[in-house]
């Protein structure tokens, strides 16, 4: 089944605490991005990846890492999370760059204490 | 400020009404435009897109561009509770797939 994976799904964790979340496609799309999602706010973009060794920030980059040394794979690092990185997270891919429809993975909930 | 605004709702309607969602953006560099619909606890999927001004239908549901007034648009026709869901517009900032997504309307269809 064609689909974005991302893991853990859940997670509760403590003010600077290192986390990273997963994030994986099956599809063979060179083009991954990472939102967050925060009540009245919507979907912002935090980073996103053309293609494997190349990547760039969206709009909401401060205090969050990615890279890119496989296709299929995109993991979001929190180097030091705080209480404003309390979200929900996204992680979406899209067969090119240039193909706007962007398929998305189920989402992880984070709560930083 | 946001590129593109949304009303956050919620928009409660009865089975079988139209259901009128509505965007506006800022910059008339955007050309293209996503209506993205969002169950709850599930990530968006893609439900209709379009390039220009004017309609484009797919079966119960209509995108509408006015780029004059930079107003997007989406209809859902005789409306079922299966409809209900956080409905999210979007427009692409360059060629790179940099999304700007509206907050998203939260649509609630009452049997």
């Amino acid at each position: 089944e064609a689909q974005v994976t991302q893991n853990p799904r859940y997670l509760i964790t403590v003010t600077g605490k290192k986390l990273t979340v997963t994030c994986s496609q099956n599809m063979n799309h060179e083009y991954m991005s990472w939102y967050r999602q925060d009540p009245g706010l919507g979907l912002r973009q935090i980073y996103y990846s053309m293609n494997v060794e190349v990547t760039d920030k969206g709009d909401v980059p401060e205090g969050y890492k990615v890279s890119r040394k496989e296709k299929r794979n995109f993991p979001l690092i929190l180097e030091s999370p705080s209480p404003n990185q309390t979200s929900l997270y996204f992680c979406a891919s899209s067969p090119t760059t240039s193909n706007h429809e962007q398929f998305f993975g189920p989402g992880t909930r984070l709560t930083v204490l | 400020q946001k590129e593109v605004e949304q009303d956050p709702g919620p928009l409660s309607v009865p089975e079988g009404a139209i259901v009128s969602l509505n965007c506006t953006y800022s910059n008339s560099a955007f050309q293209y435009f996503m209506w993205y619909r969002q169950y709850s606890r599930k990530g968006p999927e893609l439900l209709m897109y379009t390039y220009s001004s004017g309609n484009k239908e797919d079966g119960r549901f209509t995108a509408q561009v006015d780029k004059s007034s930079k107003y997007i648009s989406l209809f859902i026709r005789d409306s079922q509770p299966s409809d209900s869901a956080t409905y999210l517009c979007a427009s692409p900032t360059d060629s790179w797939g940099k999304l700007q997504f509206g907050a998203g309307t939260q649509v609630v269809v009452t049997p």
